[in-house]
């Protein structure tokens, strides 16, 4: 069955770090997310990508965390530098279409960071 | 302003009984709504949706239904197992239209424990 992939699974970091988290999508998927899920909530958007484009940043705190997906398939969503309230569990999820419409968007296994 | 609400953080059911979840939505625009479960250190795994044009979505032991005029939904399972202990988080999205990107907004998730 094919699957999301995310790496790594667990990260600790110092705050000021700077981390990297990657995330291949299920193969023929078009449109990819970066949620961001804290402990007792539920996960919250923070990038959506149609292909290549970004459809959706607008909660992306774009002074320090930066997203790409250069070639329309795997993404990288990169914080610099890390900061102590960034401590959380990093989805990504892929869906096939455009996410518009009536379709399911299947999740990786996500990213723990702690940030010390 | 949390636009899907699930106002129980726990529910503890005995095997074999039914166990029902709650969730409530304030936009009208929602017409797609979705269960996921997620086990501690994994990411969420999705379980069943049901559009607005349904009030009821069932699929094995998983039963969801819609009452769109008191914007509430619920998800049944029946009998529950032991390995049904997770936590479960209801999603909605809104329908398709030239400013709608697909997001999915989560409520806060129910965490379910099935007792043997």
């Amino acid at each position: 069955e094919a699957e999301v992939a995310q790496s790594p699974r667990y990260k600790i970091t110092e705050k000021s770090q700077a981390v990297a988290f990657w995330c291949d999508p299920i193969s023929g998927h078009a449109t990819l997310y970066w949620y961001r899920q804290i402990l007792g909530q539920g996960p919250e958007l923070l990038v959506q990508f149609q292909d290549e484009s970004v459809v959706d940043d607008s909660q992306l705190p774009k002074d320090r965390f930066s997203a790409e997906r250069l070639k329309g398939v795997d993404s990288t969503l990169k914080i610099q530098p890390a900061e102590l309230g960034d401590s959380a569990m990093y989805l990504c999820a892929s869906s096939l279409g455009s996410g518009r419409w009536r379709e399911t968007q299947y999740f990786g296994p996500g990213t723990r960071l702690l940030v010390l | 302003d949390q636009q899907v609400k699930q106002n129980s953080p726990s529910l503890s059911v005995q095997e074999g009984r039914i166990s029902i979840l709650n969730c409530d939505y304030t936009n009208s625009m929602f017409d797609y709504f979705l269960w996921y479960k997620k086990y501690p250190a994994e990411g969420p795994t999705f379980l069943i949706s049901i559009s607005s044009i349904k009030d009821k979505n069932e699929d094995g032991r998983f039963t969801v239904f819609l009452n769109k005029s008191a914007k509430h939904l619920s998800l049944h399972i029946v009998p529950s197992q032991p390995g049904d202990s997770a936590v479960y988080f209801c999603a909605a999205k809104e329908g398709n239209g030239s400013s709608n990107t697909g997001k999915l907004i989560f409520g806060q998730g129910t965490t379910l424990q099935v007792k043997p």
